[in-house]
């Protein structure tokens, strides 16, 4: 079965940094573009990052720019999300998503969600 | 950065009523629009790609149109479980941002 799972989430300070994983089952990543998308409490979908089939093509929103890398470990088929400098309006719940294999961006694969709050 | 308004922002119809919600970029997007429908608690789902292919497994009842910066989404006959939020997104260029969210009621 083809899944994602997302790990790592949890409270942290402000100014603190957090990684969080996307592993992946039934499904080889390095085949697809993969993405994060994030949710604050109440509000609607943000694109975060993505990075492509290669890893040649890495891309993020401008609020996270400088602040938030994405890598992969292709052994353990996972993606992960390095957050650093977090900020109260980082609080979201976050998902990783796997771009559709013609285009690259429709997700139509989608992780269960990790929630990240970011306050002291 | 390329905007996208949705509208409306929320709509209640009864069952079986053709729902259409709209899409409107900031700029010519082409086709480059997806579809996706948010249960609440739920990661969202893909229903519609390239502003209008149905995405494998998803209902006829929904369906894609459109091009360049306006785009219609449409419930062809509103079903119990079509109450979700719904959302366009462009990815003509990044970041690959969504609209606002519609979201859908029962009346």
């Amino acid at each position: 079965e083809v899944q994602l799972e997302e790990s790592g989430g949890g409270l942290i300070q402000p100014g603190g940094s957090l990684r969080l994983s996307c592993a992946a089952s039934g499904f080889t990543i390095t085949s697809y573009w993969m993405h994060w998308v994030r949710q604050a409490p109440g509000k609607g979908l943000v694109w975060v990052s993505h990075i492509d089939r290669d890893g040649s093509t890495i891309r993020f929103a401008d609020s996270v720019k400088g602040r938030f890398t994405i890598s992969r470990d292709n052994a353990k088929n996972t993606l992960y999300l390095q957050m650093t400098s977090l900020r109260g309006e980082d609080t979201a719940v976050y998902y990783c998503g796997r771009g559709l294999v013609t285009t690259g961006y429709g997700m139509d694969v989608w992780g269960q969600g990790t929630t990240v709050t970011v306050s002291s | 950065d390329i905007q996208m308004t949705q509208s409306p922002s929320s709509l209640s119809a009864s069952v079986g009523d053709r729902v259409t919600i709209t899409c409107q970029a900031s700029q010519d997007i082409t086709n480059y629009l997806n579809w996706y429908q948010q249960k609440p608690g739920k990661a969202p789902k893909l229903l519609i790609y390239d502003a209008s292919n149905l995405e494998t497994g998803v209902p006829s009842r929904f369906s894609g149109s459109g091009s360049g910066t306006d785009f219609t989404f449409t419930i062809s006959s509103l079903q119990p479980e079509d109450i979700a939020t719904y959302y366009c997104q462009q990815y003509d260029n990044p970041p690959f941002t969504f609209g606002p969210g519609t979201r859908v009621d029962i009346k």
